[in-house]
This record gives structure tokens, C-alpha cells and sequence, in this order.
């Protein structure tokens, strides 16, 4: 069974700030996507890595999936108030058939 | 954009009733799964299909659940007497490449 540790679960910042969420895994995945999820609705793709060591950037966030393919890190730099939701880890298996998730970071960012 | 889209949003049914989850996954999109989130929880992988039969099923995806794909859209999944503990959102997705796309999800209440 592969499991995902998401870090920190909660955080609560002043915009203006910079953070930093993780991703750990003792597992190798093919790949690692991350969600953002609003309450009471599905999630919603922000990015997949798929290359160990690759660095993705979506606006102020920047994705790193870690060399051996087992850790990522979501970084956001200068966050904003629109920022503040939920944000989900999952690493998809070799097989390419199931989605592996972390148990979330709800953020917070204060104007 | 193309969405993946289920119905019904929210089904309230009775202990021991049948229920049907409709999704309809993005059209040029070849594997489909579902997911479910216990309010408070993580999401958790059920069942992924591919080439019309299951690919892979997680220990949750006992008898009392099926999928199906009756025709070139419809995805559904239902389970067959329902139990308290069904109680969760259930998100359907669809994929193309490494990418997974979710649904906006449909509440089951269990009463």
C-alpha cells in the first residue's frame, strides 16, 4: 500500500508571505499531481510531474518532484488572500490505475 | 473546456437501497475511476476501469459495488444495499496521459 504524508496540515499566513507545502512518500510514483479543492466540489488539477527532479511553474507556485520520484514540494511565493483553500498531493502508481492522495494543507491567507 | 460531469449532485437514500452514480467522463479520455471523500477525510482511490472492465479496485470496492459502461458517455457506479458508512462524496474522474480530471462529485446520504 503506498501512502502520502502531506505537510503541514494547516497554515495560516499574511499575504505578502512565503510557504512551502510537502509531499512524502518511502513509495516511487510514476507520476504526482496536485489538486486544489474547494469544500462541497471535486478537485481540481493544478499540475502533474511527471520527470524526477522536475521544477514546474504556474504563476507565483512552483512544483518540484523530488529526484527519486517519492517527495514533491509545493512552494507559493507572495500568497494571496485567493490563495486560501485546500491543497492536495497524489502520486499515481506504475500502472498508471489509481491515484494515491495526501490527507490535504488547508491554507489560510490573511489580507 | 471539457468537463467531467455528474448526477445527481446529492442522493438521499435508505439503509439497504440501491443507488446509481452517473458520471460522464471527458469524451477522448480512455480510463475512468472513482473516488470517494468522508467528510473530514482523505480521498480514497475505489475502482479504475479501462477497455470496458476494472483495471484495478481498492479493498473499499467490495460486492456490494459495481461499475458499468453502458454506452459511449455513461460511467456509472452503484451499490447494491447501501450502509451508514457509504455516506461520503464520490468524485468520478477521467484520464488522458499522466492527468486526471475530477468531477464536481455526488453527495450520499445515508440515512
Amino acid at each position: 500500500t503506498q501512502l502520502l504524508e502531506q505537510s503541514p496540515q494547516f497554515l495560516s499566513i499574511q499575504e505578502g508571505e512565503n510557504l512551502t507545502v510537502y509531499c512524502n512518500s518511502s513509495s516511487v510514483f510514476s507520476s504526482l499531481q496536485w489538486y486544489r479543492q474547494e469544500p462541497g466540489e471535486g478537485p481540481v488539477l493544478l499540475v502533474t510531474v511527471v520527470t524526477g527532479g522536475e521544477v514546474k511553474k504556474l504563476k507565483r507556485l512552483t512544483f518540484q518532484f523530488g529526484d527519486a520520484r517519492k517527495d514533491s514540494s509545493l512552494h507559493i511565493t507572495a500568497a494571496q488572500p485567493g490563495d486560501t483553500g485546500l491543497y492536495l498531493c497524489a502520486g499515481e502508481n506504475n500502472a498508471g490505475n489509481m491515484l494515491t492522495f495526501g490527507g490535504g494543507t488547508r491554507l489560510m491567507v490573511k489580507p | 473546456e471539457p468537463e467531467v460531469t455528474q448526477t445527481p449532485s446529492h442522493q438521499v437514500t435508505q439503509m439497504g437501497q440501491e443507488v446509481i452514480l452517473r458520471c460522464v467522463p471527458i469524451s477522448n479520455h480512455l480510463y475512468f475511476y472513482w473516488y470517494r471523500q468522508i467528510l473530514g477525510q482523505k480521498v480514497e482511490f475505489l475502482v479504475s476501469f479501462y477497455n470496458n472492465e476494472i483495471s484495478e479496485k481498492s479493498e473499499i470496492f467490495d460486492d456490494q459495488f459495481s461499475v458499468e459502461r453502458p454506452d459511449g458517455s455513461n460511467f456509472t457506479l452503484k451499490i447494491r444495499s447501501t450502509k451508514l458508512e457509504d455516506s461520503a462524496m464520490y468524485f468520478c474522474a477521467s484520464r488522458v496521459g499522466y492527468e486526471q480530471y475530477f468531477g464536481p462529485g455526488t453527495r450520499l446520504t445515508v440515512t
